[in-house]
């Protein structure tokens, strides 16, 4: 079945530096790529989209990219701050459907 | 401006028992999801709604699962004769379409 494969599972970067998560799909049919920002005792909350008419897309420190040939987008955050620390999630639609599928989520902390 | 609510936040019942899990969508809202997110993993896909329409159910585990949503705006997600497995954070997410997905806070099941 369909599947989305999130890496790496958790990640630590210093203040300051970048950090970038990847996630593989496997239906070349995907159009629609957003990913989320949960933090503790809440519920996701959408960080930043793609389509897959696109290759990149930023808004201020934070980018996504999306490679259609190899199947597989990524979430750039640049000059990182600790209120980064959070869990991220990436998520794929799935075509013809209303369906989204998720990654299993990446917990990302930034040490001051 | 008021976001996705639901409740109860916390309910804790014995294995047998039937629940009833509620959300409130954002006003106007004509899409609405439900989702189940196990400690440590991404939102898992339920069911969809568009508007008091059940358009996807295929994630519904099994036939003790149901949602309604009779006048396109709150939904109820029933579990009945629940069982220890159906543990879990259920979440229910709201859009004015079908992207840029608002996540409620979640009802915490404990299944005793």
């Amino acid at each position: 079945g369909e599947n989305v494969e999130q890496h790496p599972s958790t990640l630590s970067v210093q203040e300051g530096d970048s950090a970038v998560i990847k996630c593989t799909y496997s239906d070349s049919a995907s159009n629609y790529f957003p990913w989320y920002k949960q933090e503790l005792g809440k519920g996701p909350q959408l960080i930043i989209d793609i389509r897959s008419n696109v290759g990149e897309k930023k808004d201020q420190r934070i980018a996504v990219t999306l490679n259609k040939t190899a199947k597989h987008f990524s979430l750039h955050i640049t000059e990182t701050q600790p209120e980064d620390s959070a869990v991220y999630f990436c998520a794929q639609l799935s075509p013809g459907t209303y369906k989204y599928i998720f990654g299993t989520g990446t917990r990302l902390k930034v040490l001051a | 401006g008021a976001g996705v609510s639901q409740s109860p936040r916390y309910k804790v019942t014995k294995r047998g028992q039937d629940v009833a899990l509620r959300c409130d969508p954002i006003s106007g809202h004509v899409s609405l999801y439900w989702y189940r997110q196990a400690l440590g993993q991404g939102p898992e896909f339920l069911t969809y709604f568009n508007y008091e329409a059940q358009q996807d159910k295929s994630g519904l585990p099994n036939d003790r699962f149901s949602a309604e949503r009779p006048e396109g705006s709150i939904s109820t997600l029933t579990i009945q004769r629940t069982e220890q497995r159906d543990s879990a954070m259920y979440r229910c997410a709201s859009s004015p379409y079908t992207d840029t997905q608002y996540f409620g806070p979640g009802t915490r099941l404990t299944v005793l």
